[in-house]
This record gives structure tokens, C-alpha cells and sequence, in this order.
């Protein structure tokens, strides 16, 4: 089974830019996944997919300061020019055997 | 753009059944390259998959729910359901319904439906 792997929290300036990083498990390399965020008290929104090759394609209405990009096995999320209203969890979603794969999700804090 | 919107109640008590159902809007659910899903996130933790229904019926659920899990859709009425049996306090979480494109990957949330299970 699939298991995606994320560094629980994350830092960057009002401003500046983020890089997220989503892994996928050995023999995963290829999947595509979905990035989705998570504003405080609010539910989940999704942001884009991601593909191998680094192409992405963002959801309806999303800004195109939320990019995407991959390495190997880690899929990324870049979040450019920084916005207070950017402080949220960032999780990935992929699918496994069946059954849908949820990353723990990486907090982002704003300074 | 497609919305979806969940409705049922917030509060049960242990062993009872909880009932949701999830209303797609602003788009069709008879989509032949979308599938209709529940996941739940549970308090303070990450997010389970539920399972997953195809306008057609077919269905695919989470076996560690398997035994207490129904999915069913109403094209009709533009909506798809979840029933969950013998609920306890382990099921309290935030249940939301959310559509897949044919990646298997989710493209649209609902708002979500809190649940408490409490005696």
C-alpha cells in the first residue's frame, strides 16, 4: 500500500516563497496526487494535482501563486508571495489499493 | 462549478445508526468520470477514507468499516448517502463527502458534517 510522507510543519515570511513536499512510498514514483488545503476551522479545498513529470493543474478559482512540481518520488507544493491567509494545513491525497491515501498533513505558519 | 452540501444529524448515541447524505449541485452526478465519497477526519487527526459510489452503483468501501457501511445514491435526487451502523465514540469525527475524478483523486469537497457520539 501507498504511504505518503509529510514534514508536519513548515515556516516562511509574509511575502516570500514556500516549497511543501509530499513523498510517496517505494514503488510509487509515477502516482500522481492532490494537493488540498485546510483553513482553520474550515474543511478541506482543493488546490491541484500533480503529475511525475511536474506538470500540475490547478483547481477552479485557485491563484497561480500555488504551483506544483516533482522530483523523483516527492511531489511539491509552492506557494509563492507569501499571504496571511496561506497559514493552513497542506495535506496530499493519492490512491492506493482500493482505498483512498491520505498524507499527515503539513502545518504552514505564516511569519 | 459543482457544490456539494452534507446534511443529517450532528448527535447520537451509542449503537445507533448515523445516517448523512451529501446533495451535488451545479453539476451531474450521473458524470461517468467522477465517483461520489465519504471520508472522515477524525478529532486532532488525519483524515480516513470512508469509501466511494459510482453513479451506476457500483461501490468500494473501506474494509475497516465494511461491516457497518452502506453507500447508496439517488440520481434522482442528485444526492448519494452514507449509513454507518452500531456507531460508538470511536466514530465522532467530521464527515465529509467529496468527489473523484478518474484518478481517484478528490476535486471538490463538501463543507462537512461534525458528529458527535456521545451517551
Amino acid at each position: 500500500q501507498v504511504v505518503l510522507t509529510q514534514s508536519p510543519s513548515a515556516s516562511a515570511s509574509l511575502g516570500t516563497s514556500v516549497k511543501i513536499t509530499c513523498s510517496l512510498s517505494s514503488g510509487h514514483s509515477s502516482d500522481a496526487i492532490a494537493w488540498h488545503q485546510q483553513r482553520p476551522e474550515k474543511g478541506p479545498r482543493y488546490l491541484m494535482k500533480v503529475n511525475s513529470d511536474g506538470s500540475h493543474n490547478r483547481g477552479d478559482g485557485i491563484p497561480d501563486r500555488f504551483s506544483g512540481s516533482s522530483s523523483g518520488a516527492e511531489r511539491h507544493l509552492v506557494i509563492s508571495t507569501l499571504q496571511s491567509e496561506d497559514e493552513a494545513d497542506y495535506f496530499c491525497q493519492t490512491w492506493g489499493t482500493g482505498i483512498g491515501v491520505f498524507g499527515g498533513g503539513t502545518k504552514l505558519t505564516v511569519l | 462549478q459543482v457544490q456539494l452540501q452534507e446534511s443529517g444529524p450532528g448527535l447520537l448515541k451509542p449503537s445507533q445508526t448515523l445516517s448523512l447524505t451529501c446533495t451535488v449541485s451545479g453539476g451531474s452526478i450521473r458524470s461517468g468520470g467522477h465517483y461520489w465519497s465519504w471520508v472522515r477526519q477524525l478529532p486532532g487527526k488525519g483524515l480516513e477514507w470512508i469509501g466511494y459510489i459510482f453513479y451506476g452503483g457500483d461501490k468500494y468501501y473501506n474494509p475497516s468499516l465494511k461491516s457497518r457501511l452502506t453507500i447508496s445514491v439517488d440520481t434522482s435526487e442528485s444526492q448519494f448517502s452514507l449509513s454507518l451502523s452500531a456507531v460508538t465514540a470511536a466514530d465522532t469525527a467530521i464527515y465529509y463527502c467529496a468527489r473523484l475524478n478518474i484518478y481517484f483523486l478528490i476535486d471538490q469537497w463538501g463543507q462537512g458534517a461534525p458528529v458527535t457520539v456521545s451517551s
